[in-house]
């Protein structure tokens, strides 16, 4: 079953802009992740944001998460060609099993030279 | 450099073969996880362990087993091959005590003839 919802399917910058993916889902959280995935590869962990937190930094990375609207935001600032990727977002629902997550279908990112 | 590492990294079965997808993590993780991944569904969980000898079904688990023997071992088994079990299969582990990213190996494609 699919939780978490990105938006938008694909989405095509110039280097040097930011990049902004969102991620809706339906029930509650115990926390939310952001991974990373180059072309026919595995996933890499980027951010994790618990659902008491609101925002989170890491680099070039900012995660925003409101659990009034079960949504998060990616935010990736003065992008990179090495940042094209598919980015997904994963929740770890309460009451589920220990920290077994649900993966979203993922956002396609291309990063213009 | 720690790691999740999958055994093959291309694979080519024929139908009504079993076909064993092994996983080995060096990270002392208690849990590990199977996905497969397909264009346009993203990522379904199959099984998952928290344990030695412990699994657990996911999402999708019909026409699948998995073994594991030793902590660091996850082995994905598919009893009689079939056309649509063609598909990337990803293995992920991560620790048990605190919320923490998943680590992935790079995936198995796996082609069903």
């Amino acid at each position: 079953s699919q939780q978490g919802e990105e938006d938008p399917q694909a989405l095509s910058i110039q280097e040097g802009e930011n990049a902004t993916m969102n991620c809706s889902y339906k029930t509650s959280i115990n926390n939310l992740q952001w991974y990373r995935q180059n072309s026919g590869r595995g996933l890499v962990h980027l951010i994790l944001i618990r659902s008491n937190e609101r925002e989170k930094h890491s680099g070039r990375l900012r995660v925003t998460l409101d659990t009034s609207k079960k949504s998060s935001s990616l935010l990736i600032t003065a992008s990179r060609a090495a940042d094209t990727a598919s980015y997904f977002c994963a929740t770890e629902n309460s009451g589920g099993s220990n920290y077994k997550l649900t993966f979203g279908k993922g956002t396609l990112l291309t990063v213009n030279p | 450099d720690v790691k999740v590492t999958q055994s093959s990294r291309y694979l080519v079965k024929r139908t009504g073969e079993k076909v064993f997808l092994e996983c080995v993590q060096d990270m002392d993780h208690e849990n590990m996880f199977w996905y497969r991944q397909d264009p346009g569904l993203g990522l379904r969980l199959i099984y998952f362990s928290y344990d030695v000898k412990m699994k657990e079904k996911g999402d999708i688990p019909e026409g699948y087993s998995v073994s594991r023997e030793k902590k660091e071992r996850f082995s994905l088994i598919l009893e009689s091959a079939s056309t649509n079990q063609t598909s990337m299969y990803l293995c992920a582990s991560s620790l048990a005590e605190l919320p923490s990213g998943y680590t992935f190996g790079s995936g198995t494609r796996l082609t069903v003839v």
